[in-house]
C-alpha cells in the first residue's frame, strides 16, 4: 500500500498562491493520485484526480513529475473560504480503488 | 440528486446499547465507503462495498462492528455493544465505480457515554 506524507499544517495569506507537496515514493504503476479537501463538520470533498504531468479544473491545479513519487496541489488566489484540511490519496493496487486511505492531511490556514 | 444520506446526523447511546447507522448512496453509484474520523486517528476506512459485496473489510475494529449492503440503495453500520471508545463521526461516502470521485454524506456524530 502506498502511504503518503504531507506537512500536517501551513498557513498563507488572502490573494497568495498556495502549493501543497504529498510524497509518494511507493505508488505503484496504476495508482492515481487523488486530493480531497475537508471543512469542519463536513464530509470530505472532490478536489482533482490525476495520473502524470499536470491536471487543472476550475479549482486547482495538479503537478505531477515524471517518476510520480510526489505531487503538488496549487491553489490560485486562496481565500478565507479555502481554509480547510487537504487529503492527498493514492490508489490500492489491489483493489484498484482510489478512495481507500486517507492520511493526516494539510490544515491550510488562510489568514486576512 | 440529493447526494449520500445519512441518518441519523446525531445519536447519543448509552454504553452497551446497539447503535445503527444508515446511509442511501448517490442513485446508480456502485462503490460505498464507511469511514470514522476522529481526532486521534483522523479517517480511517472500516469497510468498502463494490455492487453491494464487501471487498475490504479489514478496518471494521472488531467483531462489535457489523455492516451490511441489502441492496444498492442502501447500508448499515452496526455497533453491539458500543464503547464510549466508538464515540466519533462516522461517514459514508459513494462512487460510481471504486477509482471515481467519491462522494461523502454528512456523517453521523456518535457520542457514547
Amino acid at each position: 500500500l502506498a502511504k503518503t506524507t504531507q506537512p500536517i499544517s501551513m498557513d498563507s495569506y488572502e490573494g497568495q498562491e498556495v502549493n501543497i507537496t504529498c510524497s509518494h515514493n511507493n505508488i505503484a504503476t496504476n495508482d492515481y493520485i487523488t486530493w480531497y479537501q475537508q471543512f469542519p463538520s463536513q464530509g470530505p470533498r472532490f478536489i482533482i484526480q490525476g495520473y502524470k504531468t499536470k491536471v487543472t479544473n476550475e479549482v486547482a491545479s495538479l503537478f505531477i513529475p515524471a517518476d510520480r513519487k510526489s505531487s503538488t496541489l496549487s491553489l490560485p488566489r486562496v481565500s478565507l473560504s479555502d481554509t480547510a484540511v487537504y487529503y492527498c490519496l493514492v490508489g490500492d493496487s489491489q483493489t484498484g480503488a482510489n478512495n481507500l486511505f486517507f492520511g493526516t492531511g494539510t490544515r491550510l490556514t488562510v489568514i486576512p | 440528486d440529493a447526494g449520500v444520506i445519512q441518518s441519523p446526523r446525531h445519536e447519543v447511546t448509552e454504553m452497551g446499547q446497539e447503535v445503527t447507522l444508515r446511509c442511501k448512496p448517490i442513485s446508480g453509484h456502485n462503490s460505498l465507503f464507511w469511514y470514522r474520523q476522529t481526532m486521534m486517528r483522523g479517517l480511517e476506512l472500516l469497510i468498502y462495498f463494490n455492487n453491494n459485496v464487501p471487498i475490504d473489510d479489514s478496518g471494521m475494529p472488531e467483531d462489535r462492528f457489523s455492516a451490511k449492503m441489502p441492496n444498492a440503495s442502501f447500508s448499515t453500520l452496526k455497533i453491539q455493544p458500543s464503547e464510549p471508545r466508538d464515540s466519533a463521526v462516522y461517514f459514508c461516502a459513494s462512487s460510481l465505480a471504486s477509482n471515481t470521485e467519491a462522494f461523502f454524506g454528512q456523517g453521523t456524530r456518535l457520542t457514547v457515554v
